[in-house]
């Protein structure tokens, strides 16, 4: 079974503070996909980044940052120099490779983390 | 392009009564998954439509069913509502199985379902 954790419920930063958000998964599956998602107090989860189990590459996307360990099942995501509009609460997701039908298997989320950005 | 439509955006219901909610895919999204996500929790996956039929479940009764139609929208029927049942249920659509693209999923603004 697949189980993603987020330990931290909530964090607060004040402006311009980098932060980082953790998610450990667990997976039996040797191909994997990871992801993280934005949920604004609209509701909306909003896309940021898929990274696949095969390129532990990290990746750098303008102030945000994700580092993929596949030692320690670890798919970290910092935020540079915060602002306001990054307060939201933020998921972490795991899937596995292609379904039968070859679409997009289901996700496995955490439990979120709520970050609050203020001035 | 229009994103991941959903609706309604408000929904209330009493206990015992059966409810429909609406979904709407980008534009060249085949694959559509609906998820429920109670309060302070992350979503929970129901499951997954594609070409009409119903490629995966998660752990959720038959009281959940579904329906996706031949221009990729998709209904979740949810019968004999329980309080339980109140969440925000939300909408993914994906870009089908072409491309690098098909693993991700793309959300829809969710309907807010109450049951009193």
């Amino acid at each position: 079974a697949q189980k993603v954790t987020q330990a931290q419920t909530e964090i607060s930063v004040v402006e311009k503070e980098d932060v980082t958000l953790d998610c450990v998964y667990e997976t039996r599956d040797t191909t994997y996909y990871l992801f993280w998602y934005k949920q604004p107090p609209s509701g909306e989860l909003v896309f940021l980044i898929r990274r696949n189990s095969f390129d532990e590459q990290n990746e750098i996307s303008g102030r945000y940052s994700w580092n993929f360990q596949k030692s320690t099942s670890s798919f970290n995501f910092t935020i540079t120099a915060s602002q306001v509009v990054d307060s939201a609460v933020y998921f972490c997701a795991l899937s596995e490779a292609l379904g039968s039908a070859g679409t997009a298997s289901k996700l496995t989320f955490g439990t979120g983390t709520r970050l609050q950005v203020t001035l | 392009d229009a994103g991941v439509t959903q609706s309604p955006t408000h929904l209330i219901k009493t206990r015992g009564q059966q409810v429909t909610l609406r979904c709407s895919p980008k534009s060249g999204h085949d694959t559509v998954s609906w998820y429920q996500q109670a309060l302070g929790q992350g979503p929970q996956f129901i499951f997954q439509y594609y070409e009409e039929e119903e490629r995966q479940r998660g752990n959720f009764p038959d009281r959940f069913s579904g329906h996706q139609f031949p221009n990729y929208s998709s209904e979740l029927n949810v019968n004999a509502l329980l309080l339980g049942d109140s969440a925000l249920y939300l909408c993914a659509c994906s870009p089908g199985t072409s491309g690098t693209h098909s693993y991700e999923q793309y959300f829809g603004p969710g309907t807010r379902l109450t049951v009193t």
